[in-house]
Order: C-alpha cells, then structure tokens, then sequence
C-alpha cells in the first residue's frame, strides 16, 4: 500500500487563523488530491494537484506539491467553525491502477 | 456534476446474515469503482477495485469470499457482505471514477452495524 502519512494527525485552532495540513507520500503520482469528511459522512472532494503542478487554488484553500520530497500542504485561511472536519490527502498512481489511496488524515477543530 | 447514490446510508443486521449495499453513478458512466471500509477515527482503506464485466480485484488482507463484488454494468456496482460478525461494522464507502478525466466520485457512505 502506499498510504502516505499526515500531519498534525489533529489541529486545534481559533476562528479566523489559518490551518495547513501536511502529507506525505511513498511512490510516483499522477495526481494528489484533498478531500473533507465531516464526522460520520461521506468524503467532500476539495482540490486536484498534478505531478506537473506546485501549487494551486481555490478559494480560501491553497495546496502545494512537493514532487521531489513527495510531499502536499493544504492550507486553509482564515478559517471557520464550519471548516471543523477530518481532512485527508489521496494519491492516484499509474503504478498502482489509478487507485486513490488514503493518508491517515487531520482531524482540524476551527473553535469560535 | 457527477453524483455516486449509494444505498442504505444505515444498516442494521443480525451476525450471520448477509448485506448488500448498492453504488450507483447517476450521471456518468464507470468502468471502475472502489469499495473503502472506514474504522472510527481511521483513515479510508481501499478493499477491492471493481471492474465493469470482470472479477474485482481485493487488496492484500480483504477477504474475497466475505465481501462479494458485483459490477455487472457501467453504473452499478455492488458489496454483499456475507455471514456478517459484528467486527465487519464500518462505515463502508464507494468511489466511481468516470471513464473518462480524473475525477473520482464518492458516495456518502453505508453505516453498518451487525449486532
């Protein structure tokens, strides 16, 4: 398996700062992705980075991609209450069928 | 946007009985769709590919006798979790991934107690 490793496994912050989140990964990708999960629901997808991508956008989210450290950061900025979810990297590898494969994931508490 | 049903959302069923849970795309067609299985406060671990037409692949641990996968069409795939013990409860997740670009769909998930 190439489940990679987050980090923080757990963020608590306040309202308004910001929260970035790491994982890393063992093998080449295609592409790495970002997806939310609130407690006990199905997987809200967030944003998709290319291997040929460093970094890139959406909203208050930013992700970078680290091809050479094998390694993502998703950064929220100023956050909100709503934002409290599990957040969780997923690689897709041609090596391993396109397969979307999991990192452990950051349980990120935003407190108002 | 591509949606992915999956049904029951909850499930409740007696050790030694069997559940099928059904993952459908509604509006895109796949070839392949992916069955996680989820622990409390654990991160999604991939059980088996599905494949349109062919056996479904299982990772290394999962077995495939226990947890039968159907994909007999491009829009529905389906897990049967046989002669169920209650440490088969999970929240249970499938994916589709269109047939074409690189999207992968999720549905929101299949709860399943066995008591």
């Amino acid at each position: 398996s190439q489940q990679g490793e987050e980090d923080p496994q757990a963020l608590s912050i306040q309202e308004g700062e910001n929260a970035t989140m790491n994982c890393s990964y063992k093998t080449s990708i295609n592409n790495l992705q970002w997806y939310r999960q609130n407690s006990g629901r199905g997987l809200v997808h967030l944003i998709l980075i290319r291997s040929n991508e460093r970094e890139k956008h959406s909203g208050r989210l930013r992700v970078t991609l680290d091809t050479s450290k094998k390694s993502s950061s998703l950064l929220i900025t100023a956050s909100r209450a709503a934002d409290t979810a599990s957040y969780f990297c997923a690689t897709a590898s041609m090596e391993y069928g396109n397969k979307l494969v999991f990192g452990a994931g950051t349980i990120l508490r935003v407190k108002s | 946007g591509a949606v992915v049903s999956q049904h029951p959302s909850r499930v409740i069923c007696k050790s030694g009985t069997s559940v099928k849970i059904e993952c459908r795309s509604l509006d895109f067609q796949a070839t392949t769709m992916f069955w996680y299985r989820q622990f409390p406060k654990q991160s999604l671990m991939l059980m088996a590919t599905s494949n349109e037409g062919s056996k479904a692949t299982y990772e290394q641990g999962v077995e495939k006798d226990k947890f039968l996968i159907n994909h007999a069409s491009l829009t529905l795939s389906t897990l049967t979790v046989t002669s169920a013990h209650p440490e088969d409860s999970s929240f249970y997740i499938c994916s589709a991934r269109a047939v074409t670009g690189y999207g992968y769909t999720f549905g929101s998930g299949t709860r399943l107690t066995v008591v």
